[in-house]
């Protein structure tokens, strides 16, 4: 198994609050990735990283915010929760060949309150 | 821009065959297909490269239609294990990011 790792695993948060989700990575890969995933919307690009402090916007950036400031961390912050936001978050990982499969870690289940 | 799938959901039984597409507006570099069990992470099955490459783990074959920014994944002679949600991920040829789609339910019954 690729080694990706997500925390936290669960967390129930208050509207209003910051909110950070860490992404763990040991395979040394260049991409990554951050979606939502919500029942009818499959899986939705928030923000994808492709190098240490190279980001950009996916299809549901607002509210979020990235960093990664090392190969092995990827950031997910939501500067001010609200209901919406309330989600299941995937983080994935690839190599830096568009020909390579993307690994997905174990997925955080945010309650916004 | 997420591409799009059809069916939303499909039954099926033990061994019957099923197709699910997955179409995208932008030019492609390459389709990746997973499948998700409930409460658990999407697994990959198969990348289909422009070009015409393919690489897979399952018997589960798919196509690429380059020209029409097209895919299908073909599930044939289907097993209880094949029932989960299937999902086609797309990577443009001019961008880095992984897009997917909304997801194909599949349900196998005996």
């Amino acid at each position: 198994d690729a080694g990706i790792t997500q925390s936290p695993r669960h967390k129930v948060t208050e509207t209003g609050t910051p909110v950070t989700l860490r992404c763990h990575q040991t395979e040394n890969h260049r991409y990554m990735y951050w979606y939502r995933q919500d029942p009818g919307h499959g899986l939705r690009l928030i923000h994808y990283s492709y190098g240490v402090k190279d980001t950009d916007k996916g299809e549901v950036s607002d509210g979020y915010s990235v960093s990664r400031s090392k190969t092995e961390d990827f950031l997910l912050t939501l500067e001010s929760a609200t209901s919406s936001q309330t989600s299941v978050y995937f983080c994935a990982i690839s190599g830096a060949s568009g020909s390579t499969e993307a690994f997905f870690g174990q997925g955080t289940r945010l309650t916004v309150v | 821009q997420q591409p799009v799938q059809s069916p939303q959901a499909v039954i099926l039984r033990e061994g019957e065959d099923a197709v699910i597409n997955c179409s995208s507006s932008k030019a492609l570099y390459s389709v990746h297909w997973y499948r998700q069990k409930h409460g658990e992470a999407p697994v990959f099955l198969m990348i289909l490269l422009k070009g015409g490459e393919q690489k897979g783990h399952e018997k589960i074959s798919a196509s690429f239609n380059e020209k029409k920014q097209q895919s299908s994944l073909y599930l044939t002679a289907s097993q209880l294990s094949y029932s989960g949600t299937y999902f086609c991920g797309t990577r443009g040829l001019y961008d880095y990011k992984l897009s997917f789609g909304a997801g194909t339910t599949v349900t196998v019954r005996a």
